[in-house]
């Protein structure tokens, strides 16, 4: 069964300290991807990456950088918290460029900076 | 500038009627659609999806229809059942742009299904 695994369900950290969320898949894909979903936005792409140390910026990019070191881990780094990016982080992947729009999703990392 | 749009932030149907929920969109370029389903503390996950070359997809109780001219598709849900709770995202792509497949997500409409 195809699996992506964000390590942490809820997370609570304070204003300027720096964050990781971590993703794993297990199903080989090569294209992985983070989304964040706020009430009445929807879900808006961060960062995405089609190949080891391989990384494009998503549509909103600012205040995040990613890594992903392994073909199967894709972390998001925010450097310095703010209170604006209290939200709920979805990371997903797909098995290649050609069917990148049916994306597996992970359950999701809900994010509170204070 | 929205270019997915979902008008409708929550649907609220009988069990065993009909669910429509709607997507409108305004980038022609797109020729690739998809609706994904989220739970409560779940990821979504996808459901159906339609090429521009088709006006209609059909899979078990989902369908999807495609208004290319109207920049529309809708999907069905026939006959309703309560699991079916849950909210509803339609997404786009651009296949033949150069936009490396992205998605651009609606923002999502929540369906419940009364039994």
């Amino acid at each position: 069964d195809v699996k992506v695994t964000q390590s942490s369900r809820y997370l609570v950290k304070r204003t300027g300290e720096k964050v990781f969320l971590e993703c794993v898949q297990d199903m080989d894909h090569e294209n992985m991807f983070w989304y964040r979903q706020d009430p009445g936005l929807g879900l808006r792409l961060i960062y995405f990456s089609y190949d080891v140390k391989m990384k494009e910026k998503g549509d909103i990019p600012e205040g995040y950088s990613v890594s992903r070191e392994k073909k199967e881990r894709f972390s998001l780094i925010l450097e310095s918290a703010s209170t604006n990016q209290t939200s709920m982080y979805l990371c997903a992947s797909s098995i290649t460029r050609a069917t990148n729009e049916k994306l597996f999703f992970g359950s999701g990392t809900q994010l509170s900076v204070l | 500038d929205q270019q997915v749009k979902q008008n409708s932030p929550s649907l609220s149907v009988q069990e065993g009627r009909i669910s429509i929920l709607n997507c409108d969109y305004t980038n022609s370029m797109f020729d690739y659609f998809l609706w994904y389903k989220k739970y409560p503390a779940e990821g979504p996950t996808f459901l159906i999806s339609i090429s521009s070359i088709k006006d209609k997809n059909e899979d078990g109780r989902f369908t999807v229809f495609l208004n290319k001219s109207a920049k529309h598709l809708s999907l069905h849900i026939v006959p309703s059942q309560p699991g079916d709770s849950a909210v509803y995202f339609c997404a786009a792509s651009d296949r033949g742009g150069g936009s490396n497949y992205k998605l651009t997500f609606g923002k999502g409409t929540l369906l419940t299904v009364n039994p």
